[in-house]
């Protein structure tokens, strides 16, 4: 049981370029979410999904896409990377019908030049 | 709109010594009040939630209490290994903002041997 996984770990990227973020769960879970965290900020919502299909934006959605490719998968976008998108990327889990602790992946580390 | 402040920002302890973390919040329907651990380099790890004013909970050397404004995590007898950032969030009631934590700026916690 790996609980959420996520990739890659680290990612450099230049201006402009583009990438996706990955994040799959095994705990059958319902709702999946996108945080960013910045030092002096917290960590601040993007983007989540409450279920299978749908998918809605947080408090700080501008600049990124996502989509929920099936129950355990979870996607972030980037179309055009910016510096102010260097953060480091958190997904989380949770279900809804329980307690909706969430439950929060490794991160990825992104730094864009 | 859902405000949680966390103090002190960071709390520095020798082995032993009992102190406290303070979470201030205001939210508008309280669903849930949520301690995560983070350690450097890791996504936040799920301590504890708390749902009404009284609750208590408690693990290891950890106790989480609430009260209508704010939460308490206090730390008994600590050791070098519960250094860490201790994160506080609210889950608000409200329909739509289902499922969504609001997370303060957390305190570094630095406990010398």
């Amino acid at each position: 049981n790996a609980g959420v996984t996520q990739t890659p770990k680290f990612q450099v990227l230049k201006t402009g370029q583009s990438m996706t973020l990955q994040c799959a769960q095994d705990m059958n879970h319902n709702s999946m979410y996108w945080y960013r965290q910045d030092p002096g900020m917290g960590l601040r919502l993007i983007y989540y999904s409450a279920s299978e299909g749908t998918t809605d934006k947080g408090e700080v959605p501008n600049g990124y896409n996502v989509s929920r490719l099936n129950k355990r998968e979870f996607s972030l976008r980037l179309e055009s990377a910016a510096p102010s998108q260097t953060s480091v990327y958190f997904c989380a889990s949770s279900d809804f019908t329980g307690t909706d602790t969430q439950y929060f992946g490794p991160g990825t580390r992104l730094t864009v030049l | 709109e859902d405000q949680v402040t966390q103090s002190p920002e960071a709390l520095r302890l020798q082995e032993g010594e009992s102190s406290s973390l303070n979470c201030s919040y205001t939210v508008s329907g309280l669903r849930g009040l949520f301690w995560y651990r983070q350690d450097p380099g890791k996504g936040p790890e799920f301590l504890f939630t708390l749902y009404s004013a009284g609750e208590e909970k408690e693990k290891e050397r950890l106790k989480a209490t609430l009260t209508k404004k704010e939460s308490f995590l206090h730390i008994t007898a600590p050791k070098p290994e519960d250094s860490a950032t201790y994160l506080c969030a609210v889950r608000n009631a409200g329909g739509t903002s289902y499922g969504k934590l609001t997370f303060g700026q957390g305190t570094i916690l630095t406990v010398h041997p």
